[in-house]
């Protein structure tokens, strides 16, 4: 059982480039996550998703775009990166709030994007 | 001010210790709350729930107040495997927006 995929594990971005960070899970949950943790901010939320097609902003989504096409996966795009973008990034998926433990959430093992 | 606040400590221990975390939270909506643990260069894994009533696993107390708005996480006989950041986590009303604390780094030392 994989879990929370993410890919690529490692990223180098001259300013100004793109690129798009793939989530991947395979349990079948309904919520999926992106956040960045940066030293001694915490993890925050950058986009999330209640469900197939649907995303929503959440606490620091400037510079960031989501899409969720397919149920499973949850992609995150820098348009054009910057150097503030430089960070670790975590997907989570959780179940849903209905039943019991839905609302664990399960991480990806992070992305680690620095931005030159 | 954060919604979730965590004193970033470090707190270093030694082992057998019992140590006590608190975390506070602003928004009085919140309707669930979790301790995550992280270890360095690791993502965060879920620790326990914490429930009004308070709850125990093995070496671990978990406690909410809510009057106070705060949740506190106990560890009795500490080892050295315990040495990791503890996350504080708040489920805001709605429940699809979690709310991280910046986490508390604990250091248990031999």
């Amino acid at each position: 059982n994989a879990g929370v995929t993410q890919t690529p594990k490692f990223r180098v971005l001259k300013t100004g480039q793109s690129m798009t960070l793939l989530c991947a899970q395979d349990m079948n949950h309904e919520y999926m996550y992106w956040y960045r943790q940066d030293p001694g901010m915490g993890l925050r939320l950058i986009h999330y998703s209640v469900g197939e097609g649907t995303t929503a902003k959440g606490e620091v989504p400037d510079g960031y775009n989501v899409s969720r096409l397919k149920k499973q996966n949850f992609l995150l795009g820098l348009e054009s990166a910057a150097p503030s973008q430089t960070s670790v990034y975590f997907c989570a998926s959780m179940k849903n709030l209905q039943s019991e433990g839905g609302n664990t959430i399960y991480f990806g093992e992070g992305s680690w994007l620095t931005v030159v | 001010r954060k919604e979730v606040e965590q004193d970033p400590g470090p707190f270093n221990v030694p082992e057998g210790a019992t140590v006590a975390f608190n975390c506070t939270y602003s928004n009085s909506a919140s309707q669930s709350f979790f301790w995550y643990r992280q270890d360095c260069r690791k993502e965060p894994k879920l620790l326990m729930s914490v429930y009004s009533s308070g709850n125990e696993d093995g070496r671990f107390t978990a406690q909410l107040n809510r009057a106070s708005q705060y949740i506190s996480l106990l560890i009795r006989d500490s080892k050295l495997s315990d040495s990791a950041t503890y996350l504080c986590v708040a489920f805001e009303a709605g429940g699809f927006k979690t709310i991280f604390g910046a986490g508390t780094r604990l250091f248990v030392k031999a």
